[in-house]
């Protein structure tokens, strides 16, 4: 699986843009790039995901670098119930159903 | 609509003791994924079964760990003999079809200490 670099932590106010990067500079032409969160002791929870383009959902935004070697998270406006950890993972997309490599993430705190 | 279930969550087991950890996913989906979390460490995958069969176990220790996913019934992590560093929150996870891309539904997670 290729490796992802994320920022350890991130601290932002409530109701402000949040911006949370990821470096993939090993990305594969097939490999998607998967968001997941992980609120205080839950499980995981999806975000959002994409392959090239720019991807909206009711969550939040991803922006894809034209090389696809980084992208960014987008919380449009957070809340105090994003304060979580945000995973940043690549998903082959020739190997069908797998698993997910969870890296160390970043752990986002929003100020009230 | 109910979502990926696992009991119990929370377990409490001696040295020695074996515990079962229980997984529902959610209905119609036929992936199931295990994952473990130690104390103040990241997510480790565990093992991937689809019905009946195991799919990926390359996370699995060696040894006293194994799981299964019947045809009916939910998925069971059963760890024989446990012993103090198997104490970690163990998230079962299940995801409907085969794509790359497709979603994977955690439950809450069984939070097993070992005295």
């Amino acid at each position: 699986d290729a490796k992802t670099t994320q920022p350890n932590s991130m601290e932002s106010n409530e109701e402000e843009p949040v911006h949370l990067p990821c470096n993939h500079s090993t990305i594969s032409g097939t490999d998607y790039i998967h968001w997941y969160r992980q609120l205080p002791s839950q499980g995981p929870e999806y975000v959002i995901h994409g392959l090239t383009s720019n991807v909206n959902n009711r969550m939040a935004s991803l922006a894809i670098a034209e090389d696809r070697k980084s992208s960014t998270l987008i919380l449009h406006r957070a809340t105090l119930r994003d304060a979580a950890v945000y995973y940043c993972i690549l998903r082959d997309g020739t190997q069908g159903a797998q698993k997910l490599v969870f890296g160390q993430g970043t752990r986002l705190t929003i100020n009230p | 609509n109910a979502g990926v279930m696992q009991n119990p969550r929370h377990l409490v087991r001696r040295r020695g003791q074996e515990a079962r950890l229980r997984c529902s996913p959610v209905k119609g989906h036929s992936h199931v994924y295990w994952y473990r979390q130690l104390p103040e460490e990241g997510l480790k995958f565990m093992v991937y079964l689809q019905k009946e069969n195991i799919i990926d176990e390359s996370g699995m220790p060696k040894e006293r760990f194994s799981a299964e996913f019947p045809k009916e019934g939910p998925s069971i992590l059963r760890i024989q003999q446990v012993v103090r560093g198997d104490s970690a929150a163990y998230f079962c996870a299940s995801s409907r079809d085969r794509a790359s891309t497709d979603t994977q539904y955690f439950g809450p997670g069984t939070r097993l200490t070992v005295l």
